[in-house]
């Protein structure tokens, strides 16, 4: 159980062109949904976080009109960088939660996608 | 503010041999949450084991075990008999307990290699 896929695993793109990166809870729902970004050799780093229906609340210092965040149903988050360009090119992390009556839940992460801006 | 500091960058290890990864925590919650993840080469964090502030009692997994320790804010993790498989950058992390807030505080990591 608490499997969360991503798709796709890498993408390759130009400079200028948006990216659309899925994150799905594939056997539970997820009220919450995160997104990360991983520099190499780094840790992981916070940009948002999506609950179903709502708006994502965006970490300080992360844009959020060029990384638009739709978490549509209960199983699926989408990461859209728009205009990207060769700075955004990073390990792109997602993780699903569910919020249990009364206590908190684990995080379980995707596989990461690895976007490369040309 | 929390932070999660996980001094050891980087480790390398003889197979079989003992290795104990350290994780020091800092926060102003009594109630807290303690995890450790592990990403292997492939990149997916892997879930390893999530402890309650409030849950002093080590745990222990087949060749893991964790040792939490609320008096020096550490839950330090060891591979017992370690395995080539087990090479992998490990990351600590917490959340506080508020409710309706489930950000994690990660580490830095440490990059486990385990020599054949």
């Amino acid at each position: 159980g608490a499997v969360v896929s991503q798709h796709p695993s890498r993408v390759i793109c130009k400079s200028g062109t948006s990216v659309k990166i899925e994150c799905r809870s594939l056997d539970f729902q997820a009220t919450t949904m995160f997104w990360y970004r991983q520099f190499p050799k780094q840790s992981l780093m916070l940009m948002a976080t999506s609950n179903e229906g709502s708006k994502a609340t965006y970490e300080q210092g992360v844009e959020k009109d060029k990384f638009l965040i739709n978490h549509a149903s209960l199983t699926l988050s989408t990461l859209t960088v728009t205009s990207a360009h060769p700075e955004d090119s990073s390990f792109y992390i997602c993780s699903a939660s569910t919020s249990l009556a009364g206590g908190l839940d684990t995080q379980y992460f995707g596989p990461g996608t690895r976007l490369t801006v040309l | 503010a929390q932070k999660v500091t996980q001094a050891q960058t980087e480790i390398s290890v003889v197979e079989k041999e003992d290795v104990t990864l350290d994780c020091v925590y800092e926060t102003r919650d009594t109630t807290y949450y303690l995890f450790w993840y592990k990403q292997p080469p492939s990149g997916e964090l892997v879930f390893l084991i999530r402890r309650n502030s409030f849950d002093e009692q080590n745990e222990i997994s087949g060749r893991y075990s964790w040792n939490f320790q609320k008096s020096t804010s550490s839950f330090n993790f060891t591979i017992t008999a370690s395995q080539v498989v087990d090479s992998a950058v490990y990351f600590c992390a917490l959340r506080e307990s508020n409710f309706g807030n489930e950000k994690l505080t990660f580490g830095t990591g440490t990059r486990l290699t385990i020599i054949p």
